[in-house]
């Protein structure tokens, strides 16, 4: 079955910490995997796409076939950061299967 | 990228009344996807909508219930149907970004629904 899951609801680290959201998958193929994000009163964005293997506001993911997982990093938090963050793949038919949900929240 | 213009952006139904969600996309794309946000919960895929065939729907969801058009390669429409408390929902419709996205998907801004 294909399954995104992002364990923790919510996630609390002060300003200029490291962050780490987790995702792991299951999925049959080769998965094609998303982290979006939603900050507050916005609509939902891409942030990053395994495949482009971008830096974006400072945030990288690394697929890890053996551990199915997508993780999420950022080596110092900033406050804008705090929002919801989305891990998500996509199927061979092209629609996505989102996690729960993680909510970052930064503190000054 | 896509830019996606969704209406309404917001609400408030009476029981056994249908809604009905536009989307409206600045350029052309193949398929369009609709999704529902419970409150509290993650995105859940409604349907697949293609122009000029039937949409492809998720399990748990009906094309009675949730009547999904596609008149051209840049709309869209879902109505929600005899709707109940239970429909209380945020609807997004999203497209594939296309290449300046790196092929991500672009959402629309929601439609939040309320059935009292």
């Amino acid at each position: 079955a294909q399954r995104v899951t992002q364990p923790e609801k919510l996630l609390s680290v002060f300003k200029g910490a490291p962050v780490e959201l987790k995702c792991n998958y299951s999925y049959s193929g080769s998965p094609e995997l998303f982290w979006y994000v939603q900050y507050s009163r916005q609509r939902l964005q891409l942030l990053l796409r395994h495949i482009s293997r971008e830096s974006i506001k400072g945030f990288t993911a690394d697929l890890n076939k053996g551990e199915t997982s997508f993780h999420l990093k950022k080596p110092f938090a900033q406050e804008e950061d705090s929002a919801m963050y989305y891990c998500a793949l996509s199927s061979n038919t092209g629609k996505l299967i989102f996690g729960q949900g993680t909510t970052l929240q930064v503190k000054p | 990228s896509a830019v996606i213009s969704q209406k309404p952006s917001r609400d408030i139904c009476q029981r056994g009344t249908s809604l009905t969600i536009q989307c409206q996309v600045d350029s052309q794309v193949t398929m369009m996807f609709w999704y529902r946000q419970q409150p509290g919960q993650s995105l859940t895929l409604i349907a697949t909508a293609n122009q000029g065939s039937e949409a492809t729907y998720e399990s748990g969801f009906v094309i009675d219930k949730f009547p999904i058009s596609r008149p051209n390669l840049t709309f869209s429409t879902l109505t929600v149907s005899n709707m109940s408390p239970e429909d209380s929902s945020i609807y997004l419709c999203s497209v594939e970004g296309g290449q300046k996205t790196n092929y991500g998907y672009t959402f629309g801004s929601g439609t939040r629904l309320t059935v009292v």
